[in-house]
């Protein structure tokens, strides 16, 4: 079935490090991808997406490319900061699903100054 | 503009209750999506209405329920609670259907069944 899968947590970082979390995904045909980020006591929010293979999302400092060939779409931040700190979640939409997205697990990121 | 509105934010009911909760679109979105959160299960899809016409539905039980109005507001239903059922309960809207549009989620509605 179609699902994704990301990386456990929590991940804890120093400020300014470099950030990876990644993700991968199993789907039928070819899906949007997604990064939603959930700040404490918050809804999701949309980080950034991409919608065809080899496209970049990117915002805020934060980049994914959807790799179909490794069925990828791993996050990056090249300096993170203390704000930065939440839960991300990957996610994939099928063509036509509208509302429907299938997420991961999500990885909660704690940042320390 | 105004984002997504649930209400009420929080709650708490006992086993064998039912509940209601409400979502209110940004307006001029017609899709309204139903999610549930707990921390076993991840987000779980529930249910997608547009023109409240129910479009996607989750593998959920015959209790989890929703609808929508004329004017995009939607409202779900669980019925008969179970412990299990505790979580957050999120909505989200986007514009039209099948696009690869933006969700965006209202900031939740907390569940407790005691």
């Amino acid at each position: 079935g179609n699902s994704v899968t990301q990386m456990e947590g929590p991940v804890t970082l120093s400020e300014e490090a470099f950030l990876t979390i990644n993700c991968t995904y199993t789907a039928t045909g070819y899906p949007s991808l997604f990064w939603y980020v959930q700040y404490p006591g918050e809804g999701l929010q949309l980080l950034l997406k991409a919608t065809k293979a080899d496209d970049k999302g990117s915002n805020k400092g934060f980049e994914a490319t959807y790799r179909k060939e490794t069925t990828s779409f791993h996050l990056e931040k090249g300096s993170v900061q203390v704000s930065d700190s939440a839960v991300y979640f990957c996610a994939l939409r099928l063509n036509n699903q509208g509302g429907k997205l299938i997420f991961g697990q999500g990885t909660e990121l704690s940042v320390k100054p | 503009k105004a984002g997504v509105t649930q209400t009420p934010r929080y709650l708490i009911k006992t086993r064998g209750q039912q509940v209601t909760l409400s979502c209110s679109p940004i307006s001029g979105h017609r899709s309204v999506s139903w999610y549930q959160q707990t921390p076993g299960q991840g987000l779980q899809f529930l249910f997608e209405y547009f023109s409240e016409t129910q479009r996607n539905k989750g593998n959920f039980p015959g209790r989890f329920s929703g609808r929508q109005f004329s004017n995009s507001r939607s409202e779900m239903n669980v019925s008969t609670l179970e412990l299990g059922d505790s979580a957050l309960y999120l909505c989200a809207s986007t514009r039209t259907e099948g696009t690869t549009g933006e969700l965006f989620f209202g900031e939740g509605s907390r569940l407790t069944v005691l």
